[in-house]
């Protein structure tokens, strides 16, 4: 089955260093999406792509959709504090032909600790 | 929109005992997801409803889980004779949209403890 590579597994940064984190997938995605994720909560969307090339941002992230579809990477600028989580990719098929293209394949995280 | 619900938040059971769980997706939200997350891992897809349809439910899936969507809004899933190995995070998610351009909204999860 599809598995993605999510790379580093853990991250130890200073406060206001960049950070980037990627993930890479043995087989296509059309969908890629980063997610955060507090200890004892659910995964909360950071950013959605869905064109290879796309390069998307949402305040210090950015995040790029890769052009052979089978990578993705996210970025943080300027961490701060209250960035400590854990970071999951998800890839998803996301054709409009049925069966299981709808689900999502999630990386094992990167775990990222900023020391203030 | 107030987000996808998930009850309850914890549970523990012993050995043997069903549980069963709930989650209330986002209002007009026609697809609705379940996943499970063990601890230092992504998590990873049960199964999935498309209004009240199941559509896919992956090998995890053991004859034991049963999933439900009645009148395409809640849905519950049921876990009977729990193992140990059922112990995990169990979220809901929701979505709407065409494939191509959804995006699934995930809940605070229902995280399960068997002993």
């Amino acid at each position: 089955g599809q598995q993605l590579n999510q790379s580093p597994q853990s991250m130890f940064i200073q406060e206001g260093e960049d950070v980037s984190m990627n993930c890479t997938s043995s087989s296509i995605f059309n969908t890629w999406l980063w997610y955060k994720q507090d200890p004892g909560e659910g995964p909360v969307l950071l950013i959605a792509l869905y064109k290879a090339g796309e390069l998307t941002s949402n305040g210090r992230l950015t995040a790029q959709f890769g052009i052979t579809r089978k990578d993705s990477f996210l970025n943080i600028s300027a961490s701060i504090p209250s960035d400590v989580g854990i970071y999951f990719c998800a890839g998803q098929l996301s054709v409009n032909s049925g069966g299981s293209n709808y689900k999502l394949t999630f990386g094992k995280g990167t775990l990222l600790t900023v020391n203030p | 929109d107030t987000g996808v619900s998930q009850d309850p938040r914890h549970k523990i059971t012993k050995r043997g005992q069903n549980v069963t769980f709930r989650c209330d997706p986002i209002s007009e939200h026609n697809r609705l997801y379940w996943y499970r997350q063990t601890l230092g891992q992504g998590p990873e897809f049960l199964t999935y409803f498309q209004n009240e349809a199941q559509l896919e439910k992956s090998r995890l899936l053991s004859d034991r889980f049963s999933a439900e969507r009645p009148k395409g809004s809640f849905s519950t899933l049921e876990i009977q004779r729990t193992e140990q190995g059922d112990s995990a995070m169990y979220l809901c998610a929701s979505s709407r949209g065409l494939a191509g351009s959804e995006t699934q909204y995930f809940g605070p999860g229902t995280r399960l403890l068997v002993l």
